[in-house]
């Protein structure tokens, strides 16, 4: 299995400040990474697929970077909807893992 | 636009059988372009993928479950299937189903269903 781990578990932000999520996985993904934004009590919305492709009507604000084993998640200037929980999910396999999630919370 | 929506008991004993229904609007379940599956959380927890199902029968599912799991494409109605046997409280969780013309991400999403493992 491909493990997913994502840093930091929770952290805590300001609005408008700028935030970074890792997500590492434990062997060469390529750019098959996806990362997801989860609300309380809702299903997980995709963010951004393939590592660094924004999907349509999501702000420019989020952006993603990496491959290989190493992947970022950046919120260039935090809103208030953005305090939510993260997953990083890789599919480079047929057997898809998600990390175990970064909550934002409010500073 | 694609809908997805979950049904099944709430509760189900422990080593009894899950089982979970989603019902597909907006597109054919037997349709050649779309990716079935399902993906669960427990109470707290960060996401699980239980697996995935792809018209004409192709399966994949999550190592630790695979023992347990069978997901199946309805025939009559336009939905998809989840079973997942000899559960225990360990497999209290929403569930969610999901589905996507890509084989490597979900977009759409039902809105999740609770089942607890309990006696």
């Amino acid at each position: 299995d491909i493990q997913m781990t994502q840093s930091p578990s929770s952290l805590s932000a300001s609005v408008g400040d700028r935030v970074t999520i890792t997500c590492r996985a434990s062997q060469s993904i390529s750019n098959y990474l996806n990362w997801y934004q989860q609300k309380p009590g809702k299903a997980p919305k995709l963010l951004i697929d393939a590592a660094s492709s924004l999907q349509s009507g999501v702000p420019s604000r989020f952006s993603g970077s990496g491959s290989g084993t190493d992947f970022t998640l950046t919120i260039s200037s935090l809103q208030s909807e953005d305090f939510a929980t993260y997953h990083c999910q890789q599919s480079y396999s047929t057997t898809w893992t998600f990390g175990q999630g970064t909550k934002v919370e409010i500073k | 636009q694609l809908q997805l929506q979950e049904s099944g008991p709430g509760l189900v004993k422990p080593s009894e059988t899950l089982s979970l229904t989603c019902t597909v609007s907006g597109a054919s379940v037997s349709s050649s372009t779309y990716y079935w599956g399902w993906v669960r959380q427990p109470p707290g927890k960060g996401l699980e993928w239980i697996g995935s199902i792809y018209y004409g029968g192709s399966t994949y599912y999550n190592p630790s479950l695979k023992s347990r799991v069978t997901l199946s494409v309805g025939l009559s109605k336009n939905q998809f299937s989840l079973r997942l046997s000899s559960v225990t409280v360990a497999d209290t969780a929403v569930y969610y189903c999901a589905g996507d013309t890509s084989g490597y991400y979900y977009r759409y999403w039902g809105q999740g269903t609770l089942v607890t493992v309990s006696s």
